[in-house]
């Protein structure tokens, strides 16, 4: 298994602002994979996170509104950026079948 | 349309009551995965269902797979306050990696 863990593990933002979150592993691996769950809803996935690459982004979610960093094989960043109140959700990493405590974001 | 649909999408039972959950997809799968999730916080693995026809358990929580059907089902025996949260069925977007595609949820409250 894999524990994972994620800062902040909430926050509470401005409108235009950007949030970034971190995601760290404890054990080296190839991909990561970063989900929002929107209030009330399952989790969509925002990207892969690759190691040496760029992210792979998913329908409906490009870089310039969530740029990923993959620095090293343990950890990964996502950032929220200029953000609204329809960002509020709560954001988690994943790698395999396991996944982080999630960032709770709400923005006002 | 949702891809994976979870039934029924709430529900309230008495402590020491059986219930089930069942997950139905409209694509064909690549194994699906069981996950239980506290209100808003991670998400904890259940169990991993691969082959038709495979049933799980861990603890008073089995899960079955039925490929053919393309649906599974959670059942939990004798259920517990501690079982209260949602579940939720994932399912793999490719054969290989390790990207999800989840169901809609199914929000568990056990009354003592």
């Amino acid at each position: 298994s894999a524990v994972i863990s994620q800062k902040p593990s909430r926050d509470i933002c401005q409108r235009g602002t950007s949030l970034t979150i971190q995601c760290q592993v404890d054990s080296q691996v190839t991909m990561m994979f970063w989900y929002r769950q929107q209030p009330g809803q399952s989790l969509t996935l925002i990207a892969t996170a690759n190691q040496g690459s760029e992210a792979t982004y998913e329908s409906g979610f490009v870089i310039d509104k969530f740029p990923i960093s993959r620095p090293n094989l343990t950890f990964s960043t996502l950032t929220v950026s200029n953000l609204s109140p329809e960002d509020s959700s709560i954001y988690l990493c994943s790698v395999g079948v396991y996944f982080g405590p999630g960032t709770r974001l709400l923005v006002l | 349309s949702q891809e994976l649909e979870q039934s029924p999408q709430s529900l309230i039972v008495q402590e020491g009551k059986n219930l089930t959950i069942n997950c139905t997809s409209s694509k064909t799968l690549y194994g699906l995965y069981w996950y239980k999730q506290k209100y808003g916080e991670g998400l904890i693995f259940l169990m991993m269902l691969q082959k038709g026809g495979e049933e799980k358990s861990h603890e008073k929580i089995t899960a079955k797979l039925d490929e053919k059907k393309q649906q599974s089902s959670l059942h939990i025996t004798a259920s517990q306050p501690s079982h209260a949260g949602i579940y939720l069925c994932g399912a793999l977007k490719h054969p290989t990696g390790n990207q999800f595609y989840f169901g809609t949820g199914t929000s568990l409250t056990v009354i003592p």
